[in-house]
């Protein structure tokens, strides 16, 4: 058990729909991140929050944002879906800003758009 | 293209045979991570090189940063089925931590 809680495990909607993914790191965690596994584009980081504010952003669609609360916990909002978004999406956390890539994953969330 | 290159992709082996995977790039890192995930769970951390030429064993695993700290490897002795899994290398490159596509390993007993 990583410590870090993604919920929902899965989640099936509908073209044009839009969902809310959420996150709770671990404990004493401030930074949050966000990836979307497929199987042909492997793990591509969203985007990353420190302490409330975004620190890094990537590959992030448009129409997918994110924030990160007080209590740090994240959520990760996707809208507007298309068959294309169907992945799995990942949280994950670290101590810091950044601590050399160590990161602590949740069990993640996994997207299916019909 | 991709920062970090895992090569194979995919392999499939015997049980007790050993193996190699590398992580390379045309970039120099600080660090890197190996990382190790299993199906419907998120990646685990196995072990991070810092230092040009440092090698690291956990047990049966033997990881090895390349002299200009841009590839890494990571050799498995007397594979196991509980090897079995998806590698991933990742490094922190432009305040983003990026990871490989991994290679998909499986220990046939």
């Amino acid at each position: 058990d990583s410590g870090v809680t993604q919920t929902p495990k899965h989640l099936i909607t509908a073209t044009g729909q839009r969902v809310t993914l959420r996150c709770s790191p671990r404990s004493g965690d401030l930074s949050v991140y966000w990836y979307q596994q497929s199987l042909d584009q492997g793990l591509q980081f969203l985007i990353q929050y420190y302490n409330g504010e975004e620190r890094a952003k990537g590959n992030i669609l448009e129409r997918f944002s994110a924030q990160q609360f007080p209590d740090l916990h994240s959520e990760l909002n996707l809208s507007s879906l298309e068959l294309g978004d169907s992945a799995l999406y990942f949280c994950a956390s670290s101590e810091g800003a950044w601590k050399s890539g160590e990161l602590f994953f949740g069990e993640g969330s996994r997207l299916t758009v019909l | 293209t991709q920062l970090l290159e895992q090569s194979p992709q995919f392999l499939s082996i015997q049980e007790g045979e050993n193996l190699t995977v590398y992580c390379n790039s045309s970039s120099v890192f600080s660090s890197l991570q190996w990382y190790r995930q299993e199906p419907g769970e998120g990646p685990v951390l196995l072990v991070t090189v810092v230092t040009g030429g440092e090698v690291k064993k956990l047990k049966r695993l033997t990881f090895q940063f390349g002299d200009a700290r841009k590839d890494s490897s990571l050799h498995i002795t007397a594979a196991q089925p509980g090897d079995t899994g998806l590698y991933l290398c990742a490094g922190a490159r432009d305040d983003k931590i990026i990871f490989g596509k991994g290679t998909r390993l499986h220990i046939l007993p």
